[in-house]
């Protein structure tokens, strides 16, 4: 089992809908949750971190699952520059972080 | 703004070739990582290293190893590169706050 799946896609989206991805983290001991974007051809940056109490950052909502080792990214009012590939990432102990391959998503007119 | 440079953005080498990636940070951070990327597999982590002259294996080193004789800068060896080795390399810095890590535009490796 991988330590950390995503749903490859893509997600083919109207513009204005409402999204959402889920992943799944197979340690329980990890410590801390992101969600980072990755543009094609350009390296990830981070998009926001998951709190236990859900965080939300404008048009972006994150909640964990911590009993059910899940995470979710909640896309609404969806643009076309939202169109990236999404990457759900786990930290352990220590620094090191496990990346999952990523969910596509496609905005589309 | 944090900034992690990479030497190259693309980069051709032939099988058997030693091919040194440079990343530098300038950010003072300790953590320093490599990473490649492929399709369907993801972010692998190759080697990563939290201070000058540590260094840790990560999920995939066979074949790398890595050099960091200055806190800023982090280097990727391929000792005889293989077509196998063939990929994206990412190089990424992570500082205390262990919040962000901050990623290069990454190198395109062909190797022939």
């Amino acid at each position: 089992r991988k330590e950390v799946e995503q749903d490859p896609g893509p997600f083919n989206v109207p513009e204005g809908a409402t999204v959402a991805f889920n992943c799944t983290y197979s340690n329980s001991a990890s410590q801390s949750f992101f969600w980072y974007r990755q543009d094609c051809r350009k390296e990830p940056k981070l998009l926001m971190s998951v709190y236990s109490s859900g965080n939300e950052d404008g048009r972006f909502t994150a909640q964990l699952n911590r009993a059910s080792q899940y995470i979710s990214l909640l896309i609404r009012d969806s643009k076309l520059s939202d169109s990236a590939t999404y990457l759900c990432v786990v930290r352990g102990g220590g620094n090191k972080l496990t990346f999952g391959t990523g969910t596509q998503l496609k905005v589309e007119l | 703004d944090v900034k992690v440079t990479q030497s190259s953005r693309y980069l051709v080498k032939r099988t058997g070739e030693k091919v040194f990636l440079e990343c530098v940070q300038d950010m003072d951070h300790e953590n320093m990582f490599w990473y490649r990327q492929d399709p369907g597999l993801g972010l692998r982590l190759i080697y990563f290293s939290y201070d000058v002259k540590m260094k840790e294996k990560g999920d995939i080193p066979e074949g790398y190893s890595v050099s960091r004789e200055k806190k800023e800068r982090f280097s990727l060896i391929l000792e005889s590169a293989s077509t196998n080795q063939t990929s994206m390399y990412l190089c990424a810095s992570l500082g205390l706050a262990r919040d962000t890590q901050y990623f290069g535009p990454g190198t395109r490796l062909t190797v022939l």
